[in-house]
Order: C-alpha cells, then sequence, then structure tokens
C-alpha cells in the first residue's frame, strides 16, 4: 500500500530535550516537505527536500533541522524544542515537486511543555 | 509575498450544492490545489487546477480564474460524510495553503 508514515504519532516532551519525528514514503517520491498546523494559520512549510541530500528552508524553518540522506526517508529534527513548537506535524510526498498531488502522513501530534 | 484568502467556516445542508471560494495573490503560479481534511486526519487531494475554467470530478468541480486570482470549489448533493476542512493551496514560488474552509454539513 501506497503511503507516508511518521512517527511518533503522539509525544509530549519537555523544553530543551532533542526530538526527532521520522517520515518514511514508499512511493520513490523525489519531494518530500515538513509542515506544521495551528489554528488560524493553516499549514505552513517548514522545509522540503527535492531530492536526496538536497534540502531548502520552508516558511518558518527556526528551530528545525532536516536530512534526505536516503530516497525514502526525511526526518524532522528539533534540536531544542521550545513550547512555541507545539503543534500538529505533517510529512508529505510528491513525484516532481510542489505543483503535484501531494500524499500526507498521518500527522505528529507535539506538545513542549 | 503569498497571501491566500479562504472563509473560516460554512454551513450547507445535506443534499445541497455548496461552493467554497478562495482568492490568492502569490508570486509565480504553477496551479491550485484543493484538499479535504476531516477532523484529526491527514489532508487528502481533491482537485488540481493550472488552466482557466472548470474541473469536474463526480460531485465535486473546481473552478480557476488567473485573471482573478481566483478559484471555487462547488460540492453537489452535499452527504454528512462532507463535513470537513477545504484547503485551498496555491503552487507558486512555494506551495502555500490557505487557513482552511471548515464546512459542516446538517441534516
Amino acid at each position: 500500500e501506497a503511503q507516508v508514515t511518521q512517527n511518533p504519532r503522539y509525544l509530549i516532551t519537555v523544553t530543551g530535550k532533542k526530538l526527532t519525528v521520522t517520515c518514511s514514503q514508499n512511493m520513490n517520491h523525489e519531494y518530500m516537505s515538513w509542515y506544521r498546523q495551528d489554528p488560524g494559520l493553516g499549514l505552513r512549510q517548514i522545509y522540503y527536500s527535492m531530492n536526496v541530500e538536497v534540502t531548502d528552508k520552508g516558511d518558518v524553518p527556526e528551530g528545525y533541522k532536516v536530512s534526505r540522506k536516503e530516497k525514502r526517508n526525511f526526518p524532522l529534527i528539533l534540536e531544542s524544542p521550545s513550547p512555541n513548537q507545539t503543534s500538529l506535524y505533517f510529512c508529505a510526498s510528491s513525484f516532481g515537486g510542489d505543483n503535484q498531488p501531494q500524499h500526507f502522513g498521518d500527522g505528529t501530534r507535539l506538545s513542549i511543555l | 509575498g503569498q497571501n491566500i484568502d479562504q472563509p473560516t467556516e460554512m454551513t450547507a445542508t445535506e443534499g445541497a450544492i455548496v461552493q467554497i471560494n478562495c482568492t490568492y495573490q502569490t508570486s509565480g503560479f504553477n496551479g491550485l490545489f484543493w484538499y479535504q481534511q476531516h477532523a484529526g486526519e491527514a489532508p487528502t487531494f481533491l482537485s488540481y487546477n493550472v488552466l482557466d475554467g472548470l474541473e469536474e470530478k463526480g460531485r465535486f468541480s473546481s473552478f480557476l480564474s488567473r485573471s482573478k486570482g481566483y478559484s471555487y470549489l462547488l460540492l453537489k448533493e452535499l452527504q454528512m460524510k462532507d463535513s470537513a476542512s477545504y484547503l485551498c493551496a496555491v503552487a507558486g514560488n512555494m506551495l502555500t495553503f490557505g487557513g482552511g474552509t471548515r464546512l459542516m454539513v446538517k441534516p
């Protein structure tokens, strides 16, 4: 089954404790991206990747890191999480880029205390 | 800069037709998407318009006017399961989403 898998689905943690949210897709997509979704603000892009070893900042990259060492994986790293990073996070992938339909993961709800 | 506007909430009756509007101002234009998102779930792709005009797909249709920076999503024969948020997104220099329109379908 074609899918984008995120882990964990839910996480409650404390300020400053490094965490990684994993994202994996099995569709051989070149393009992958991360979004956060907050009430009233919609989906905002954090980082995106056009292919292996190619990453770029989106709208709200501050406080986040990403890597793309393999085509299928695109982890999101919060080196020193803060309460303003409490949000619902979605990973997405597509074949050609952001002008193609995006396939979204089920989301990760992060709470930073 | 990128700016996408859509109504925050709409209410409609089962069996009726509803039109959700989206206006945009973006740097570059490579197409406009509509996604459906049920509460607590991931967005799912509904439609894509890159040329002016109407695209029909079953009960759902989407219209685009590039010169006016305007799109709408038309939902016919509304069903209770259509209660969801509908997200307008524009692929310009980057993919930008509107805040979403929460549609409530009442019996």
